[in-house]
């Protein structure tokens, strides 16, 4: 299972752009790459998942190089509720496995 | 849908002591796993099934047992409970088919061990 690499913390504004770089550098060639985040209390929750280029849904864009050894959440015009720690994985292995690292915890200010 | 369920929100139990934590789910999915979250950490899988009859062991599987005569149920029980078992328990199901791996979590059980 190849794990990741995540800054352990960062900060932003209200309507700001955030970026969150996540390194994986063992990544398997079936492995997906899929980000999650977590709410204090809460179970995580999907946000989005890519496999090459960029991905796009309605709450956030994923870029991946070619090389496939880091990939970018994206958050666009963030708010005080995107406060959250968010989560980096790749995989699945073939049990279905992923391995969860301490992830970022992102603190959004007004 | 429900989506996936837990049950109890929370629990105490003193060292030694047995239970089971309940999950349920209704999307007819296939994979369900238990992983548990300690303060400021990831979470670590303690077993998982790939369907009804199927279970195997993830990361940390020592002191508890799971069993899946279901599609729908997944409990976890913890055979005799430790301090070191206080934790953030979560179960999640997910579809096993497709390119989707996305996994659905249920709301949490808060388990201390005194």
């Amino acid at each position: 299972l190849a794990k990741t690499t995540q800054p352990i913390s960062m900060d932003s504004y209200e309507g700001q752009e955030v970026n969150i770089t996540c390194s994986h550098n063992n990544i398997a060639t079936n492995d997906y790459i899929t980000w999650y985040q977590q709410f204090p209390s809460q179970g995580p929750r999907f946000i989005i998942q890519g496999y090459k280029t960029k991905v796009t849904n309605e709450v956030a864009s994923l870029f991946i190089p070619a090389d496939r050894k880091s990939s970018t959440l994206s958050l666009p015009r963030v708010s005080l509720s995107d406060t959250a720690v968010y989560y980096c994985l790749v995989g699945p292995d073939s049990n279905y496995q992923l391995i969860w690292g301490a992830g970022t915890k992102l603190i959004i200010k007004p | 849908n429900a989506g996936v369920t837990q049950t109890p929100k929370f629990q105490v139990l003193k060292t030694g002591q047995s239970m089971t934590l309940q999950c349920a789910q209704d999307m007819n999915h296939e994979y369900m796993s238990w992983y548990r979250q300690d303060p400021g950490m990831g979470l670590r899988l303690i077993h998982y099934s790939v369907g009804a009859g199927i279970t195997d062991q993830g990361e940390v599987p020592n002191g508890y047992n799971v069993s899946r005569s279901t599609t729908e149920d997944f409990p976890l029980r913890l055979l005799s409970a430790a301090p070191s078992q206080t934790s953030v328990y979560f179960c999640a199901s997910s579809e096993t088919s497709g390119s989707s791996y996305e996994q659905y979590f249920g709301p949490g059980t808060r388990l201390t061990v005194t």
